[in-house]
């Protein structure tokens, strides 16, 4: 199968500063990318989205930023806390057979979170 | 709103044996739902693509006789696991999309399903 994204990498921040994860895609004519939370045997939780048309969008204590020039995107977590430990991955939209659309995740960041 | 369920959460199954997934979109219509295959410490991979009242499509490397896909009504897609073996355990997910918001890709994901073949 298809994945973006760069090896599972590990997290460790002190809560209450501020997180960012990285994420690389290779399809340059991705236009859509969503970020989300992964808890231990749970599914995918949404974080936030954003078009290929902006380059920043912000939700409640997260920004994402997309950089398409390098195809790159970020997930900034602000004031991090200890509820905000998982995994977090990057999925990019792309076209499928039939023009159906399709999303391909990175490998993911897990994300610990210390007092 | 938005909700995703599957059934079961855990299932063992002995080897040879095949196995049903459910994956049901509670409030809303899905005209398209998704299943992706999770191993230890791995990301999501697809599978295929559940399309109401027509074939899936399956990703390359799929075995579609193996992996059967039955997408029968808007809020319904079951996935069999046929002739199961060991290495087909894993963790299975299902996401579904409104049919009613085709003009955005986002997706709702389901719990996950825990396939433990023995």
């Amino acid at each position: 199968g298809e994945s973006v994204g760069l090896h599972l990498p590990t997290l460790s921040v002190q809560e209450g500063d501020n997180s960012i994860i990285n994420c690389a895609y290779s399809n340059s004519a991705s236009d859509y990318f969503i970020w989300y939370k992964q808890e231990s045997g749970k599914g995918p939780q949404f974080i936030i989205d954003i078009r290929s048309n902006m380059d920043k969008r912000q939700g409640q204590r997260v920004t994402v930023l997309l950089n398409k020039t390098v195809k790159h995107l970020s997930l900034q977590i602000a004031a991090t806390q200890p509820g905000d430990s998982a995994v977090y991955f990057c999925a990019e939209n792309r076209k499928g057979r039939y023009n159906t659309d399709k999303l391909i995740f990175g490998t993911g960041t897990r994300l610990q979170v210390f007092p | 709103g938005a909700v995703v369920s599957q059934h079961p959460s855990r299932v063992i199954c002995k080897s040879g044996t095949s196995v049903k997934i459910e994956c049901r979109s509670l409030d809303f219509q899905a005209t398209t739902m998704f299943w992706y295959r999770q191993f230890p410490k791995q990301s999501l991979m697809l599978m295929a693509t559940s399309n109401e009242g027509s074939k899936a499509t399956y990703e390359q490397g799929v075995e579609k006789d193996k992996f059967l896909i039955n997408h029968a009504s808007l809020t319904l897609s079951t996935l069999t696991v046929t002739s199961a073996h060991p290495e087909d355990s894993s963790f299975y997910i299902c996401s579904a999309r409104d049919r009613f918001w085709e003009g955005s890709y986002e997706q709702y994901f389901g719990p996950g399903t825990r396939l433990t073949v023995t």
